[in-house]
């Protein structure tokens, strides 16, 4: 059974520490997400690759945010430095885009990084 | 201007019975996707149900069914047999475009309904 996995599931770290998220995609799958969710925002996309490029990442503070894909089986989320407002749940997903005119594919989503900065 | 919209925060069923969730969209595309995922207290997001904006039928899923209106930018969730493991949170989502578009890939979230099945 094909998963997306995340390390760490937790992290507690102080202001002004780096942190960094790892993604290990479904094999196969060419685009991977990365999305953050709070109670107030609820989900937000804040980078997505296709085939290892970056597509966008708009959605991220680009001051202190990064994303990477070193390789395709690996994408990474780092924050530095962090802050208490980067506080939350970061989940990466990955899909296959299909080459359809209305092509659809679903994201399938890691279990998460719960992200907590004091 | 929201996207998705999701009118209920909160929802209680019956074990057994069935239930709606709602989940209305704008936008102006003639090609789009909508997805429902959910979301346990456990954390994971796991996609249930997709529908293409071309699609002539409305897309079913084993007990999921998304009840499609497109002249009311409407995708209800329908779970039929509500299960105690259907508590969850539900997330309604869209993708607007097509695959020759290069916002295509960007799904926009719900605010999501909070599902509770009472024994």
């Amino acid at each position: 059974d094909a998963r997306v996995t995340q390390t760490p599931r937790h992290k507690v770290t102080e202001m002004g520490q780096e942190v960094t998220m790892r993604c290990q995609p479904i094999l196969g799958h060419n685009t991977v997400f990365w999305y953050r969710q709070t109670m107030m925002q609820g989900l937000e996309l804040l980078a997505y690759f296709r085939n290892r490029a970056p597509l966008d990442d708009s959605g991220m503070p680009k001051d202190r945010f990064s994303a990477e894909m070193p390789d395709a089986t690996l994408a990474t989320l780092k924050i530095q430095p962090s802050e208490p407002r980067d506080s939350a749940v970061y989940f990466c997903a990955s899909g296959h885009a299909r080459q359809l005119p209305e092509g659809a594919y679903e994201q399938y989503f890691g279990p998460g990084t719960r992200l907590t900065v004091t | 201007a929201q996207k998705i919209t999701q009118t209920q925060p909160g929802m209680f069923v019956q074990e057994k019975e069935a239930v709606t969730l709602d989940c209305t969209y704008d936008t102006s595309d003639p090609s789009y996707g909508l997805f429902w995922y959910k979301q346990p207290s456990s954390g994971e997001m796991i996609f249930l149900i997709y529908q293409g904006s071309y699609d002539q039928q409305n897309a079913t899923e084993g007990r999921y069914s998304l009840n499609f209106q497109k002249a009311r930018k409407s995708a209800n969730l329908v779970i039929s047999a509500s299960q105690l493991g259907d508590s969850a949170m539900y997330f309604c989502a869209m993708r607007e475009g097509n695959a020759f578009k290069t916002s295509y890939d960007k799904v926009i979230f719900g605010p999501g309904t909070s599902l509770s099945v009472i024994p």
